[in-house]
């Protein structure tokens, strides 16, 4: 069975850093795009970050430069570290496996419970 | 950027059919996928490919694509089906649309 876990979030200040983990299950996170999608209080769904399966990475412009996402393969984990938080990060969190079939063919098709980042002083 | 455009909220009775709506540039020439949400809940893929069910997705779920609107379609709409729902397509990197709240009045 297919299981995504995020863990590491929590209450951090401005200018803060926190990493989250997606602990995956049922599958290994280096055969697939892996990726992190956020979801302001009350807004709608925003791709943050991606990992390929080559280990390429892509960031929305609006965290280019502040977070970093990797994974570990000995621990079929993916990492998001943020760093230099700001109000505007607060969101759940969630981790999501992306299928793709080439051309636009993308689609998430399993996804964590979601942790929450909440950026406040 | 790509950009997909929903209603912000959609209303339905009991059994009947309920549409949902996302338009963006030529969209009809990508895929769309499409996810409910319920309240507290991770969101949960229900069409992919444009009109394709995951496994225990209800049949009463589908979609279509062509030109520039993607449609999810409800059939027989139960109150168990009132949630966010938010279309995705891609277009360099995965893009979502604003999301529709569908109310089973």
């Amino acid at each position: 069975e297919v299981q995504l876990v995020e863990t590491g979030g929590g209450l951090i200040q401005p200018g803060g850093s926190l990493r989250l983990s997606c602990v995956a299950s049922g599958f290994t996170v280096s055969y697939y795009y892996m990726t992190w999608v956020r979801q302001a209080p009350g807004k709608g769904l925003e791709c943050v970050s991606v990992i390929y399966s080559g280990g390429g990475t892509y960031y929305a412009d609006s965290v280019k430069g502040r977070f970093t996402i990797s994974r570990d393969n000995s621990k079929n984990t993916v990492y998001l570290q943020m760093n230099g938080l700001r109000a505007e990060d607060t969101a759940v969190y969630y981790c999501a496996r992306e299928m793709g079939g080439g051309g636009s063919d993308y689609y998430f098709d399993y996804w964590g419970q979601g942790t929450l980042v909440t950026v406040s002083s | 950027s790509y950009e997909l455009t929903q209603p912000p909220s959609v209303s339905v009775s009991p059994g009947q059919t309920a549409s949902i709506t996302c338009s963006g540039y030529k969209l009809g020439d990508k895929y769309a996928c499409w996810y409910q949400q319920k309240p507290g809940q991770s969101p949960v893929l229900v069409i992919y490919q444009d009109n394709k069910r995951p496994s225990g997705i209800p049949e009463r779920f589908s979609g279509s694509n062509s030109g520039n609107t993607a449609t999810l379609t409800i059939s027989g709409t139960q109150a168990m089906d009132e949630a966010d729902y938010y279309c995705q397509a891609w277009d360099i990197t995965v893009v979502f649309g604003g999301g529709t709240k569908l109310t089973v009045l």
